[in-house]
């Protein structure tokens, strides 16, 4: 099956940081890709949408200063929380999907402690 | 925006009985999953459900789907203590892959 990647599994930085997480697919072109966020106890939240070669689709509400989404080939997307601050410390996860295929392929997800 | 609205919210049985889900969404849909994820991991796959589909099985699983109640079931029959996990439907629709997530159940299973 179709396999994505997530970079690192974990991470702990100092307020004011700014921290990337990748997301890769690596069996499959994903044309598209998603990022969630997923606060403890709580969904899954879609916070933005990325084709690659263009610019992310940020969901209402979801700050694209803060978390800059770079989709810049059929198997990478990053995310960079800038400026993180601890009420951003979350699993991030994100998905990968192909062009052919209604279903998307998860992430093992990146938690995120902001101190 | 959250689409999905789940219930009930957790939920214990005893290993052997069967698990009931619900999941009621907003909006006109293309399909609806129903995902699994256990305490602080990824997501796992389990099922895809079309519009126009009312019913779909899969080993121990049965969906349903009621597209005039905009509704869906989860049903794990014979359940075992390694289904204990958060189970959440999300559903697509329109010209994106873009999938909304339900507030997800709590199942617990008891040996």
């Amino acid at each position: 099956g179709a396999v994505v990647s997530q970079h690192p599994s974990w991470v702990i930085c100092k307020s004011g940081t700014s921290v990337k997480i990748e997301c890769r697919s690596l069996d499959f072109q994903a044309t598209t890709m998603f990022w969630y966020r997923q606060f403890p106890k709580q969904s899954l939240m879609l916070m933005a949408t990325s084709n690659e070669g263009s610019k992310a689709t940020y969901e209402q509400g979801v700050e694209k200063d803060k978390f800059l989404i770079n989709h810049a080939s059929l198997t990478l997307s990053t995310l960079t929380v800038t400026s993180a601050h601890p009420e951003d410390s979350s699993f991030y996860i994100c998905s990968a999907a192909s062009q052919s295929s209604y279903e998307q392929y998860f992430g093992p997800g990146t938690r995120l402690t902001v101190t | 925006s959250q689409q999905g609205e789940e219930d009930p919210q957790a939920l214990s049985i005893q290993e052997g009985e069967n698990a009931t889900m619900n999941c009621s969404y907003k909006t006109s849909i293309n399909n609806l999953q129903w995902y699994r994820q256990n305490s602080g991991r990824g997501l796992v796959h389990l099922i895809l459900i079309r519009s126009n589909e009312r019913e779909k099985h899969s080993g121990r699983l049965r969906v349903t789907l009621d597209t005039s109640k905009k509704s869906s079931s989860l049903l794990i029959t014979a359940s075992r203590a390694a289904d204990t996990a958060s189970y959440f439907c999300a559903t697509a629709g329109g010209a994106t892959n873009k999938l909304i997530f339900g507030t997800g159940t709590l199942l617990a299973v008891q040996p």
